[in-house]
């Protein structure tokens, strides 16, 4: 079975501009989470979506957006890039929408985004 | 405030040699849920272990064990026998268990195995 995939696996974007970062999920699962990983740190929660629902928003301002899709999968959308954003954004799927069922999530090898 | 620490920025062994890497963790939950992840090179997070608050029982899958303390909250990993294959970036992570999956990672300690 395929595993979690992102796409693009690298973008180059100037400051000010706008990304949108794509992630399908293994099939089945219906939550999608997005991480934010700056080098030589651990990944930072951004967002949770579970059957289309936010589930939960980690401390990141609102420049930042997601969804999901009928089909689960997820985009995460960066407005007004500034270079902090320049980051590993990772996506991750679950079968259940909490830790407490068959929680662990499955990462994606992720989307490497460099602003200039 | 849930936090993860993982002391060891960087740890260097020979291989074959067995090495521990510490995770403390501070959650005000009682319910609640650890993971550990492995980071090759290639970037991506490998799953590890799945762990819930209420089983304290160490668990062994083949090189890896596992050491979960409550009393001390810690639940470090270890590997037997290291291999060059084992270098990366190893996360422990924390999550609540009753609604989301809003996993708290640790900053990672960086194994490098020389042969």
């Amino acid at each position: 079975d395929a595993g979690v995939t992102q796409s693009p696996t690298h973008l180059i974007k100037t400051r000010g501009q706008h990304v949108t970062l794509r992630c399908s999920p293994i099939s089945g699962h219906k939550s999608v989470s997005w991480y934010q990983q700056v080098l030589g740190q651990g990944p930072q929660f951004i967002f949770q979506y579970y059957e289309k629902e936010e589930r939960g928003r980690g401390n990141f301002p609102d420049r930042f957006s997601a969804r999901q899709f009928p089909n689960y999968s997820s985009e995460l959308n960066v407005n007004a890039l500034l270079l902090g954003d320049s980051a590993l954004y990772l996506c991750a799927s679950s079968l259940a929408a909490s830790s407490s069922i068959r929680g662990e999530q499955y990462f994606g090898p992720g989307t490497r985004l460099t602003v200039t | 405030a849930q936090k993860v620490t993982q002391a060891q920025t960087e740890i260097s062994v020979v291989e074959k040699e067995d090495v521990t890497l510490d995770c403390v963790y501070e959650t005000r939950d009682t319910t609640y849920y650890l993971f550990w992840y492995k980071q090759p090179p290639s970037g991506e997070l490998v799953f590890l272990i799945r762990r819930n608050s209420f089983d304290e029982q160490n668990e062994i899958s083949g090189r890896y064990s596992w050491n979960f303390q409550k009393s001390t909250s810690s639940f470090n990993f270890t590997i037997t026998a290291s291999q060059v294959v084992d270098s990366a970036v190893y996360f422990c992570a924390l999550s609540e268990a009753y609604y989301g999956q809003n996993f708290v990672f640790g900053p990672g300690t960086r194994l490098s195995v020389l042969p």
